[in-house]
């Protein structure tokens, strides 16, 4: 299967929002986002596509139309400077997961 | 709280068998719906995800790398180990294993990682 596709790079002044695309995503509703900070373990920001886990800022939200997803980050602070990679469960005879090419956010 | 940690040997030559496990603590792999999987990350890429073990044994495989990995379950342990054969310097990476949520398809704890080398 095919990785997902993301833009490398989006970019924002502290303040304002980044919306990050993801292309191919199965037509399952389970769609996730991690943050991966330099030399640090992927952490879960979003997951079933806009949902947040305990923890995360209400700041970081997630949609989904046709077979896009997207992932924006409100309000930038310096703390969201990170790569950021989107997946999905694949069904049919995978039954796996896919992820995304990764896009690093930048906060000028 | 749940943590992961994995381990095995850091350097591998090619052809070589590489077996990573992957120890964690703060749930049950026998509870109904959860699953550990391993996702890889070569330096400066992307992630990858390779193999999912769900809690009644069933065990996923990504297709492009299914030859070459075994992904089995000690529940009495607490251990879930990778073996990946034949290996080559394409697989250099970070080998990370992560929890899955019971009947939740995302990786929600993930380990530190395990960087692992392939080199003679």
């Amino acid at each position: 299967q095919s990785a997902l596709t993301q833009p490398p790079s989006a970019s924002g002044s502290p303040g304002q929002s980044v919306t990050i695309s993801c292309t191919g995503t199965s037509s399952y509703n389970y769609v996730s986002w991690y943050q991966q900070h330099p030399g640090k373990a992927p952490k879960l920001m979003i997951y079933e596509v806009n949902k947040r886990p305990s923890g995360v800022p209400d700041r970081f939200s997630g949609s989904k139309s046709g077979n896009t997803a997207s992932l924006t980050v409100s309000g930038l602070q310096a703390e969201d400077e990170a790569d950021y990679y989107c997946s999905s469960y694949a069904g049919g005879n995978i039954l796996g997961y896919v992820f995304g090419t990764g896009t690093k956010v930048t906060v000028l | 709280q749940i943590t992961l940690k994995e381990s095995g040997r850091t350097l591998v030559k090619p052809t070589q068998t590489l077996t990573l496990t992957c120890t964690f603590s703060g749930f049950s792999l026998s509870t109904s719906g959860v699953g550990v999987g391993w996702i890889r990350q070569p330096p400066g890429k992307a992630l990858e995800w390779l193999a999912l073990i769900y809690w009644d044994d069933d065990k996923r495989y990504s297709p492009s790398l299914k030859s070459r990995l075994t992904i089995t379950k000690d529940t009495s342990k607490n251990q879930v180990v990778l073996t990946v054969t034949n290996m080559d310097p394409v697989d250099t990476a970070t080998y990370y294993c992560a929890h899955r949520r019971g009947w939740v398809h995302t990786f929600d704890v993930w380990g530190q990682g395990a960087m692992v080398t392939v080199s003679s």
